[in-house]
């Protein structure tokens, strides 16, 4: 079974401080993980996935297998942030998702 | 990228009617997707439509409340059956891109009210 946890349904830092989005999963395969994010008023857009090992909009996420994480990291966290942030799993066939993280930058 | 339009984006129903929802997208795909998002949860797939052949539901999720079209490679319909204040919820429509590695696309969603 393929299942992923947020652990933080919500997440508030200031501006300026790192963020860090903690994304635990468990599947018994080779995953692709992705970070999607969804901004107010707008719809879903995917952020990042895991084999790309991109920056995109200053955040990174590391694959940690041993761990089985996928945790989703910014030095410096901008108001322009504050969204609601899903972690997400592709195993044989279908994406799960995780319940959200609604991150929220205060000036 | 793929562009994705849904219809309605919102609606108010009563309960035992019946809502279709479109999806509309600007490109040809082969797999469709339609998720479920109830109030404060995440995003649950109702069933993949692909097309010509029947969509494949997941668990929890039957053909007769939730029957889906795809009469072509850029369209699908889903209805919501028999309606209950239950099926509150945002709709979703998804598309998946092959090209240069696995994408999935989402439209803007559909929000539903049953009374």
């Amino acid at each position: 079974a393929q299942r992923v946890t947020q652990p933080e349904k919500l997440l508030s830092v200031f501006k300026g401080a790192p963020v860090e989005l903690k994304c635990n999963y468990s599947y018994s395969g080779s995953p692709e993980l992705f970070w999607y994010v969804q901004y107010s008023r707008q719809r879903l857009q995917l952020l990042l996935r895991h084999i790309s090992r991109e920056s995109i909009k200053g955040f990174t996420a590391d694959l940690n297998k041993g761990e089985t994480s996928f945790h989703l990291k910014k030095p410096f966290a901008q108001e322009e942030d504050s969204a609601m942030y899903y972690c997400a799993l592709k195993g044989a066939q279908k994406l799960v998702f995780g319940q959200g993280t609604r991150l929220t930058i205060n000036p | 990228s793929a562009v994705i339009s849904q219809k309605p984006s919102r609606d108010i129903c009563q309960r035992g009617t019946s809502l279709t929802i479109q999806c509309q997208v600007d490109s040809q795909v082969t797999m469709m997707f339609w998720y479920r998002q109830q109030p404060g949860q995440s995003l649950t797939l109702i069933a993949t439509a692909n097309q010509g052949s029947e969509a494949t539901y997941e668990s929890g999720f039957v053909i007769d409340k939730f029957p889906i079209s795809r009469p072509n490679l850029t369209f699908s319909t889903l209805t919501v059956s028999n309606m209950s204040p239950e099926d509150s919820s945002i709709y979703l429509c998804s598309v998946e891109l092959g090209t240069g590695g696995y994408e999935q696309y989402f439209g803007p969603g559909t929000r539903l009210t049953v009374t």
